[in-house]
């Protein structure tokens, strides 16, 4: 089945790091996004993670991939306020061409 | 290179109108995806486009429709409008190959009076 679900509300202090979590219940998925969004704004493309890699760090943000679990997480590290967005987390499935699947977005609220 | 970019950014119609909605994808980019997002539904796929043949089509009514021309931008279409279709319309493109990544246009804000 499709179902990504997300945590709703994420709030942090300048410097922290934010840890974004999500659960997807289709175990072929072949490509796991995260994706942001800011106000007004379309979807930004933040990293993607293969289904058969565990981890995944590009600058300040580490992806983490538990497939036992179906977990996806990201970790962004000296979140800044401008990191305050909704981010969503997003699957595909090699055999679903481009379709995404997306959760219902985490709102991360930077707080100075 | 330039973005996707979608035409035009804000619409107002009232019920029972037809609207098109236009999507221009990053150059060389020959996939356009479509994505409606809602607050209470979040965002849902709409149709998937490639070298103007539809791949791939979410769960909406037939009064929603789309195509793709030879030079890869897309239009799609609402037909007797209902209140409920509000929402903001994503497009998005890809290039074949590139590990499915897809890149968004800043959306048309669709407001159905």
């Amino acid at each position: 089945g499709e179902d990504v679900e997300q945590s709703l509300f994420l709030s942090v202090r300048e410097g922290d790091s934010s840890v974004i979590n999500c659960t997807y219940t289709d175990s072929s998925s072949t490509y796991l996004y995260w994706y942001k969004q800011e106000p007004g704004a379309g979807l930004q493309l933040l990293t993607y993670i293969f289904s058969n890699m565990d981890m995944k760090q590009d600058q300040r943000l580490t992806v983490l991939l538990n497939k036992k679990d179906k977990h996806l997480s990201l970790r962004i590290a000296d979140t800044q306020t401008g990191d305050s967005a909704i981010y969503f987390c997003a699957e595909t499935w090699m055999d679903s061409s481009y379709k995404l699947i997306f959760g219902s977005g985490t709102r991360l609220l930077v707080r100075p | 290179k330039a973005g996707v970019t979608q035409t035009p950014r804000y619409l107002i119609k009232t019920r029972g109108q037809q609207v098109t909605l236009s999507c221009s994808p990053i150059s060389g980019h020959r996939s356009v995806s479509w994505y409606q997002q809602t607050p209470g539904q979040g965002l849902q796929f709409l149709f998937e486009y490639f070298s103007e043949t539809q791949r791939n089509k979410g769960n909406f009514p037939g009064r929603f429709s789309g195509r793709q021309f030879s030079n890869s931008r897309s239009e799609m279409n609402v037909s007797t409008l209902e209140l409920g279709d509000s929402a903001l319309y994503l497009c998005a493109s890809s290039l074949p190959g590139s590990h499915n990544e897809q890149f968004f246009g800043p959306g048309t804000r669709l407001t159905v009076l």
